[in-house]
């Protein structure tokens, strides 16, 4: 079974500010996905960033990038230039590799983490 | 393209009553899966429904049980419902076959609260 632990509850930073998220795993599986998905206040989940385990590349979208470290199990996300809708829940989660095209893929979160941001 | 919607947005139920929540996938989906989120804690997963049969179970008793529909559609129902059942209950819609993962996209959520 797999394990997402996201080890800070609440967190906060200033508007255009850099503020990094942590995130680790625990799985004794080789291949899988892991993501940041976005809660706001108006509950809607909406996928952040995706990381392919076997891409040793660190994902970036735009304001957000993570640094994948599969050895140490570690998945942290950094948003650069916060703004106020980054105000949100923000959960680490993990997926594994579906083996064949029909079996079930589930995602497994961490607890979240609330990130503020202030103005 | 419409996206995942689910309905009620709100239910109050007492314990021991059944409910039924309802999911409408996105265009283009063929695939449910069914989470709950418990109040500031991360969803975990119930269900899964391919093909409108049960495609993968999380840890979660028999009375949480589904339904999924020709329209792709589904239904979570949860019988003799217990205090701790209360929390935001929210689906995502995906596509299978996929390669290597399915991205699910996910809905606004049923709010439960149990008395």
């Amino acid at each position: 079974a797999q394990t997402v632990t996201q080890s800070q509850p609440e967190m906060s930073v200033q508007e255009a500010e850099t503020v990094t998220l942590s995130c680790t795993y625990d799985t004794s599986e080789n291949n899988y996905y892991l993501f940041w998905y976005k809660q706001p206040p108006s509950r809607q989940m909406i996928l952040v960033i995706r990381q392919e385990a076997y891409k040793q590349q660190n994902a970036t979208e735009n304001r957000f990038s993570v640094n994948f470290q599969k050895a140490a199990k570690s998945f942290s996300l950094k948003i650069s230039d916060s703004q106020l809708g980054d105000t949100a829940m923000y959960f680490c989660a993990f997926m594994k590799l579906i083996a064949g095209g029909t079996s079930y893929g589930k995602l497994t979160f961490g607890q979240g983490t609330i990130l503020t941001v202030h103005p | 393209e419409t996206g995942v919607t689910q309905s009620p947005t709100h239910l109050i139920k007492t314990r021991g009553q059944q409910v039924t929540l309802r999911c409408s996938s996105q265009s283009g989906h063929n695939t449910v899966s069914w989470y709950q989120q418990a109040l500031g804690q991360g969803p975990q997963f119930i269900f899964q429904y391919y093909r409108e049969e049960e495609n993968g179970r999380g840890n979660f008793p028999p009375r949480f049980s589904g339904l999924q529909f020709p329209n792709y559609s589904s239904e979570l129902n949860v019988n003799a419902l217990e205090l701790d059942d209360s929390a935001l209950y929210l689906c995502a819609s995906s596509a299978l076959p996929a390669v290597h993962y399915n991205e699910q996209f996910f809905g606004p959520g049923t709010r439960l609260t149990v008395l």
